[in-house]
């Protein structure tokens, strides 16, 4: 059972535009939704995070948007550079512990020059 | 400030054996979770250690075991190694305190299982 489901799993987009990815989750226990981006060979990092208070993050060229009520949230890439190609998983947690994540499946960006 | 580290990189076994995988957490960090992450499952909890006990579990058979030290390093056991079993096995570390906290990850243990 998969409580955080990512779309799409494959993502190709052309430098400078948009990347898109987005999550929906079911454990309303969940208060904490971090963003992990992670290159080959290599763990996994922080990116970026919201709390269900707020509707949208931003950091630089990424944003995170926040729906509650739907219990979906997206990170969006503006202007995608060929370094930002990795995979981005969605998280969440805070439901027994905040060192307990739940990961969605992972979308592979490909940023093409 | 080191980083997680874990030890080996890569490592192949036969169905049947066992294998011990280890986990050094970034200093002062006295929690430890492991994920397993293969490409069809994605990342999933296996279990969470704080103060050498096991304080959180995900759904894995018991042929999945850890522990924790004093010295806050931990080591996760897989015995009776099935194919399946073939991922990524990557190790967190957090100060483990109920407020909200970044964990972070060590770049993984490489198990092929033959």
């Amino acid at each position: 059972q998969q409580q955080v489901k990512q779309s799409p799993q494959s993502l190709i987009v052309q430098k400078g535009g948009i990347s898109i990815i987005n999550c929906a989750y079911e454990n309303t226990a969940f208060d904490y939704f971090p963003w992990y981006q992670q290159f080959p060979g290599k763990g996994p990092a922080l990116l970026i995070a919201i709390r269900p208070d707020v509707s949208e993050k931003k950091e630089g060229r990424f944003t995170i948007s926040f729906n509650k009520s739907a219990k979906q949230f997206s990170l969006h890439i503006m202007d995608s550079q060929p370094g930002d190609s990795a995979t981005y998983f969605c998280a969440a947690t805070g439901a027994g512990g905040y060192q307990k994540v739940t990961f969605g499946i992972g979308t592979k960006l490909q940023v093409i020059p | 400030k080191a980083g997680v580290t874990q030890t080996p990189r890569y490592l192949i076994k036969t169905r049947g054996q066992q294998v011990t995988l280890s986990c050094s957490p970034i200093s002062g960090h006295r929690s430890v979770s492991w994920y397993q992450q293969t490409p069809g499952q994605g990342l999933q909890f296996l279990f969470e250690y704080f103060s050498e006990t096991q304080r959180n579990k995900g759904n894995f058979p018991g042929r999945f075991s850890g522990r924790q030290f004093s010295n806050s390093r931990s080591e996760m056991n897989v015995s009776t190694l099935e194919l399946g079993d073939s991922a990524l096995y990557l190790c967190a570390s957090s100060l483990g305190g109920p407020e909200l906290e970044t964990q972070y990850f060590g770049p993984g243990t490489r198990l092929l299982v033959l």
